[in-house]
């Protein structure tokens, strides 16, 4: 059973850049979840997904960022026109859908993205 | 506005003795704990948890303890081994949410 899988590991982009960040969650999982660590930090909550509906965007930067959870495909995290402070590692975590009690999120390898 | 604070940045334990790695909260509707193992260039890996309704969790090595008075909790790993040597989070999350809000996290060096 595979696990939550990101692409791409590694990204460099320049200033101004559209950077796009692949989560595939585990096999029988239907929420998606994003946090961005910044160096030396914790993990920061971003945004929550179900497919084709966000659940909950409070932890998501009003300007550049979006993120969608298709039909079909993976989840996408987009930054728009990017900035050095957005170099950071981005993980994304999945859960299955249950009927009670709360869901343990499950990690991807993460992307870090580093802008030039 | 930390929420969930680890305050010891670093522990370092000898191999075979038992680590305690610590962790308080300030929001009291956090009612789910959980704890995760981080490698260099890798994900968090879900190690414990614990519902509020809980004291106390154990799985092997690795036993959760949680203060609700004190918002406080502790992870413990007895004996503690080399390849336990990683950064440890402490995550919580309220009323049945699914955000997680994370800790700083603790570095473990276990020395053979």
């Amino acid at each position: 059973n595979a696990g939550v899988m990101q692409n791409p590991r590694h990204l460099v982009r320049r200033r101004g850049q559209e950077a796009r960040l692949r989560c595939s969650p585990m096999k029988g999982h239907s929420h998606v979840y994003w946090y961005r660590q910044l160096p030396e930090e914790g993990l920061k909550f971003m945004v929550y997904l179900q497919k084709e509906n966000i659940i909950d965007e409070s932890g998501m930067p009003k300007e550049r960022f979006s993120a969608e959870f298709p039909k079909e495909g993976p989840s996408i995290l987009r930054i728009q026109q990017v900035v050095r402070g957005d170099s950071a590692a981005y993980f994304c975590a999945s859960s299955p859908r249950l009927t009670g009690g709360v869901e343990t999120q499950y990690f991807g390898p993460g992307t870090r993205l580093l802008v030039l | 506005d930390q929420q969930v604070k680890q305050n010891s940045p670093s522990l370092s334990v000898q191999e075979g003795r038992i680590s305690i790695l610590n962790c308080d909260y300030t929001n009291s509707m956090f009612d789910y704990f959980l704890w995760y193992k981080k490698y260099p260039a890798e994900g968090p890996t879900f190690l414990i948890s614990i519902s509020s309704i809980k004291d106390k969790n154990e799985d092997g090595r690795f036993t959760v303890f949680l203060n609700k008075s004190a918002k406080h909790l502790s992870l413990h790993i007895v004996p503690s081994q080399p390849g336990d040597s990683a950064v440890y989070f402490c995550a919580a999350s309220a009323g049945g949410g699914n955000k997680l809000v994370f800790g700083a996290g603790t570095i473990l060096r276990v020395k053979s």
